[in-house]
């Protein structure tokens, strides 16, 4: 089936240094969507981005969405410690109209 | 204050006890939907609905139903609970599917012994 993959898993930082997830998907996208979920949180939105090659900043934070539209990046410049948490992105696939998650990112960011 | 509001919490519960999860959204959404996130699986869909008494099966939607009577409400039911379905449940909803941001609720840490 569609499927969204997230990698890493899991990533542990030192405070300062940068930190990026990747998000792909078997199928073609028709936007992405990307949330952050704070340890005891829940997923909270932090943008999405629609067009091929379109790439979005907040801050410190880059969201990237590939040519294809089949991937995705979130980077994160000098990671502080209050970046750690889950991050998911979410793919919207075009032929069936379904949001797709990605399993997730943890971030653990050392002071 | 927009928000999505899911009760309980917490809750621990015995293998076949039915039981219900509230959610309620005071934002007019259309779109409504329930997930489950445990470790390494990430959001699953259980079930979401488009508009009232309109509902559909997510990814995972066996051992629960829904019902969307109103448009604020979407209740997550849970006719015979069985331990597989202890994990974290999260309400969300926006104004469309898909294309808009979706709201979670807080969650509910649901334990089936």
């Amino acid at each position: 089936g569609q499927q969204v993959m997230q990698i890493p898993q899991y990533q542990h930082v030192q405070e300062g240094e940068d930190f990026t997830t990747y998000c792909n998907s078997s199928t073609t996208l028709s936007n992405i969507q990307w949330y952050k979920q704070r340890p005891g949180g829940h997923p909270v939105f932090l943008i999405q981005l629609v067009k091929s090659g379109e790439v979005k900043k907040q801050k410190r934070l880059t969201f990237q969405f590939g040519e294809a539209k089949k991937n995705s990046s979130l980077h994160i410049t000098a990671t502080q410690t209050t970046d750690v948490g889950t991050y998911f992105c979410a793919g919207l696939t075009g032929a069936t109209n379904k949001l797709i998650f990605g399993t997730g990112t943890l971030l653990a960011v050392q002071p | 204050e927009a928000q999505v509001t899911q009760n309980p919490r917490y809750l621990i519960t015995v293998t076949g006890k039915k039981l219900t999860v509230t959610c309620s959204q005071n934002m007019n959404h259309e779109y409504m939907s329930w997930y489950r996130q445990d470790p390494g699986l990430g959001l699953r869909q259980i079930y979401y609905s488009m508009n009232v008494e309109v509902t559909d099966k997510g990814d995972v939607p066996e051992g629960y139903k829904v019902s969307r009577k109103e448009k604020r409400n979407f209740p997550l039911i849970l006719e015979s609970p069985s331990p597989n379905q202890t994990s974290l449940y999260f309400c969300a909803s926006s104004s469309d599917r898909g294309y808009s941001p979706l709201h979670f609720g807080n969650g509910t840490r649901l334990t089936v012994t």
